[in-house]
């Protein structure tokens, strides 16, 4: 049974078209929702940690969004170079579980 | 200031031979993790360390071992390597824990043939 689902799993965009990523959980008792950047041949990057249902945290053209089941990364005016696969993780029992990811891709 | 160093970064196995992934971080971190990455799936832990001379199952740990002498180095063993550990491997590290983010090395691709 998956815990994390990221969608959609592609996202092709044109430069400056805004979008949003979706992860939804079922984990009970979240402890904590994370988003990283991973880029090809690469680790993943940490982004944001958000807590409790309403918390936003932003970065540059990233704004992240928690609700009480699931998380949305909004893009805003993306550029080529944010084309990466945006991942989404919830803690449990102190370990992070992942979700398959959503590749981006950005085109000029 | 190195972060996490993985190697090798690339590794073909023949089916039944061993190996050691090394990981080092030299940021003093006492969170160390060993996660895999298969296509179109997510990272699945495999083991965690909290700090030197513990250790711990994640996931998927069948086919792996680990050791945590000290706090720096947290190698990965491979045994009698089989086709199915063919993946992306990943090791990270934290100062306390999830919630203060992971950082990743780059990663070690195998390939058991």
């Amino acid at each position: 049974e998956d815990q994390v689902t990221q969608s959609p799993e592609a996202l092709r965009l044109q430069e400056g078209e805004s979008s949003s990523l979706n992860c939804s959980y079922t984990v009970s008792g979240l402890r904590g929702l994370f988003w990283y950047r991973q880029d090809p041949g690469k680790g993943p990057e940490f982004l944001f940690t958000l807590y409790s249902a309403g918390e936003e945290k932003e970065k540059e053209r990233l704004k992240a969004t928690l609700t009480k089941k699931e998380s949305f990364l909004h893009i805003t005016a993306p550029k080529p170079e944010d084309s990466a696969t945006y991942l989404c993780a919830v803690q449990l029992q102190g370990n992070l579980i992942f979700g398959k990811g959503t590749k981006l891709s950005v085109k000029p | 200031n190195a972060g996490v160093t993985q190697t090798p970064k690339f590794r073909i196995l023949k089916i039944g031979q061993s190996m050691t992934l090394q990981c080092a971080q030299d940021m003093n971190h006492n969170y160390m993790y060993w996660y895999r990455q298969d296509p179109g799936m997510g990272l699945k832990l495999i083991y965690y360390s909290v700090g030197a001379g513990i250790t711990d199952k994640g996931e998927v740990p069948n086919g792996y071992n680990v050791s945590r002498s000290t706090t720096e180095d947290f190698p990965l063993r491979l045994e009698l390597a089989a086709p199915s550990q063919t993946s992306v491997y990943f090791c990270a590290s934290s100062p306390h824990g999830a919630n203060y983010g992971y950082t990743f090395g780059s990663g070690t691709r195998l390939t058991v043939v």
